[in-house]
């Protein structure tokens, strides 16, 4: 079965662009998150979906972020204009509602901002 | 935003050798989980504890819910070269959300 699957799986840009992120999660998986990862701020939520509706935005950043669940199999998370402290690496993760913590993580997709 | 400490920060080991990490925090969590990441992979989930005091197995990995609900270890026999990685801890914070400890990263010398 296919895991999470995010794209693309590396991306760079420049300061002022826009980046959009995506996310497949894996099928009969209704919560759907986003993670940032960094060196000095390790793994934090930044907002997660049950149902594609966004259910707790508290971990994104700044309103340059945002990220969109059109459909069951599919969200993206959007940077607008993007900075070189946007650099990290961004996760996804899906698993079944209601049914406890266990949380499968796609392979990440690294964003790079010069 | 919030996280948990593990220790030690990291480890270099000889193959062969047992591993032993912790994960403590200020708060109570009601579940606690332990990944794995790969170097340019997501984590993978080795591990879940659901009850204080609980101590569960997978393999070669042992993994215990600390009593005050504020930490957990989690053990390694006899490591081998593929247990290179970075261990995190995960606590279970209200409904849904995953609160991710700073990582252990583990070096094993063949």
């Amino acid at each position: 079965d296919a895991g999470v699957i995010q794209s693309p799986r590396h991306e760079v840009t420049e300061m002022g662009q826009e980046v959009t992120l995506r996310c497949k999660p894996i099928s009969g998986h209704n919560s759907l998150f986003w993670y940032r990862q960094t060196m000095m701020r390790g793994l934090e939520l930044l907002i997660y979906f049950n149902n594609n509706v966004p259910i707790d935005d508290s971990g994104m950043p700044e309103d340059r972020f945002s990220a969109k669940m059109p459909n069951a199999s599919f969200s993206t998370l959007k940077i607008q204009p993007s900075e070189p402290r946007d650099s990290a690496v961004y996760f996804c993760a899906s698993k079944p509602l209601g049914q406890g913590f266990r949380q499968f993580f796609g392979p990440g997709t690294r964003l790079t901002v010069l | 935003g919030q996280q948990l400490n593990q220790s030690p920060q990291s480890m270099f080991i000889q193959e062969g050798e047992d591993v032993s990490m912790n994960c403590t925090s200020s708060s109570i969590f009601n579940t606690w989980l332990w990944y794995k990441q790969d170097p340019g992979e997501g984590p993978v989930l080795l591990i879940a504890l659901y009850k204080a005091g609980e101590l569960t197995s997978n393999g070669r990995l042992t993994a215990q819910f600390g009593i005050t609900r504020k930490d957990s270890f989690l053990n390694i026999s006899a490591s081998i070269p593929s247990d290179v990685g970075i261990y995190f801890c995960a606590g279970a914070a209200g409904f849904q959300k995953l609160v991710f400890g700073t990582g252990t990263r583990l070096l094993v010398s063949p």
